[in-house]
């Protein structure tokens, strides 16, 4: 199947600093990829849905100022942390589907953050 | 989809025996219903879907079935082996908007 690729797998940061978490989809295009996050031992929520080209539109709740989505390419999609605290702690993970609507999406390996 | 919810929540099984996940959603628009399975520390891996013009699907040891007159469908895992021991997620979709909403988890844990 195809392949997505988060990195980096794991942080540290201090409080108040920026991370910078990066999804790529290596063997297929994607126009469109989605950040989740997931506390421990709970399901994945979404965040965001990243769109090449324009603004990513983001879920109820989402700060879309701390939580910053750039997807400059069909094959890149950042999601930058800013201003992290320890409540951002968290596994964050992002999916990508090759262009057509009609298959499955694949998922990146996950990003553990902790901010201390 | 709007909402999801699965059980059980946690499910202990003899290593051989059958395993089985339950899931239902609200959004009659829902049309894509994969499974995940999750490993410690990892992202999600499919490891079978199915669409709704389908009742049943069948992967080796692993099927899922379909009912969306009721609005549900179920994970069926057979001859389990403690390599299926991971936590197991639903999740559905309108293929219109791509968007995929998960079922809360299960626990599924295989006794050797």
């Amino acid at each position: 199947g195809a392949v997505v690729s988060q990195h980096p797998s794991w942080v540290i940061c201090k409080s108040g600093t920026s991370v910078k978490i990066e999804c790529r989809s290596l063997d297929f295009q994607a126009t469109t990829m989605f950040w989740y996050r997931q506390f421990p031992k709970q399901s994945l929520m979404l965040m965001a849905t990243s769109n090449e080209g324009s603004k990513a539109t983001y879920e109820q709740g989402v700060e879309k100022d701390k939580f910053l989505i750039n997807h400059a390419s069909l094959t890149l999609s950042t999601l930058t942390v800013t201003s992290a605290h320890p409540e951002d702690s968290s596994f964050y993970i992002c999916s990508a589907r090759p262009g057509n609507l009609n298959t499955e999406a694949f998922f990146g390996q996950g990003t553990r953050l902790t901010v201390v | 989809g709007e909402n999801v919810e699965q059980h059980p929540s946690t499910l202990s099984v003899q290593e051989g025996d059958s395993a089985v996940i339950k899931c239902t959603y609200s959004d009659s628009a829902s049309n894509y219903f994969p499974w995940y399975k999750q490993e410690l520390g990892k992202g999600p891996q499919l490891i079978i879907d199915i669409r709704s013009n389908v009742g049943e699907k069948k992967d080796q040891r692993i099927a899922v079935t379909l009912n969306k007159t009721a609005k549900h469908f179920s994970l069926h895992i057979t001859e389990t082996q403690p390599e299926d021991s991971a936590v197991y997620f639903c999740a559905e979709s309108n293929f219109g908007n791509e968007k995929l909403t998960f079922g809360t988890g299960t626990r599924l844990t295989i006794i050797p």
